[in-house]
């Protein structure tokens, strides 16, 4: 089946520090280019990060650059998002996206996980 | 960064309807625009990208218009599984932008 099934969500306090993984199933996971995106409760999306399917072009959102860092393991079809310094605005479920094809700059997103939550709070 | 104006925020209409939700764009965007559906607990689903390719598996009372700066997603006769929240996405440039959302309700 083809899926993404993020994990590694939880509760944790301003200014930790946290791991969501995103592990894909059932495509060539090394040949697309993949994101993050984010939604606060109750609110719209938001990008937050993407990489390209080799991992040498990265982008971040203003909002998280410098706090986060967006990686992948193509050998482990593994995508992940290294979250620091976490802000209560931080606060969101957070998806995994598939660029809907492999190699393009201009592309939306044709495959989302199911999302992991990611609540800041003391 | 380009922003993405999206409107109206919410419309109630009633199974048959024709529903018509707009994103303009602040810069021109050729034609890197996609429209997504989203039902509250669930991950969003691509519905229309390039600003009128119907995704596969996509009803085809479902449509989308629009280049350059102004875009319009059409739903021709509302069923009662598309009352959800759509937003629009520009792809042009990163940062990626969404709309803010339109949520079309029962009325």
């Amino acid at each position: 089946e083809v899926q993404l099934v993020e994990s590694g969500g939880g509760l944790v306090q301003p200014g930790g520090t946290l791991r969501l993984s995103c592990a894909a199933s059932g495509f060539t996971f090394s040949s697309y280019e993949m994101n993050w995106v984010r939604q606060a409760p109750g609110k719209g999306l938001e990008w937050v990060s993407y990489i390209s399917s080799s991992g040498s072009t990265i982008y971040y959102a203003d909002s998280v650059k410098g706090r986060f860092t967006i990686s992948r393991d193509n050998a482990k079809n593994s995508l992940y998002l290294q979250m620091s310094s976490l802000r209560a605005e931080d606060t969101a479920v957070y998806y995994c996206a598939r660029d809907c094809r492999s190699g393009s700059t201009h592309d939306a997103y044709d495959m989302w996980g199911q999302g992991t939550m990611v609540t800041v709070s003391s | 960064a380009i922003r993405i104006t999206q409107s109206p925020s919410s419309l109630s209409a009633s199974t048959g309807d024709r529903v018509t939700i707009t994103c303009r764009a602040s810069q021109d965007i050729s034609s890197y625009l996609a429209w997504y559906q989203q039902k509250p607990g669930i991950a969003p689903k691509l519905l229309i990208y390039a600003a009128s390719t119907l995704q596969s598996g996509v009803p085809s009372r479902f449509s989308g218009s629009g280049s350059g700066t102004d875009f319009t997603l059409t739903i021709s006769c509302l069923q009662s599984e598309d009352f959800a929240t759509y937003y629009c996405q520009q792809y042009y440039d990163y940062p990626r932008g969404f709309g803010g959302g339109t949520k079309v309700e029962i009325k």
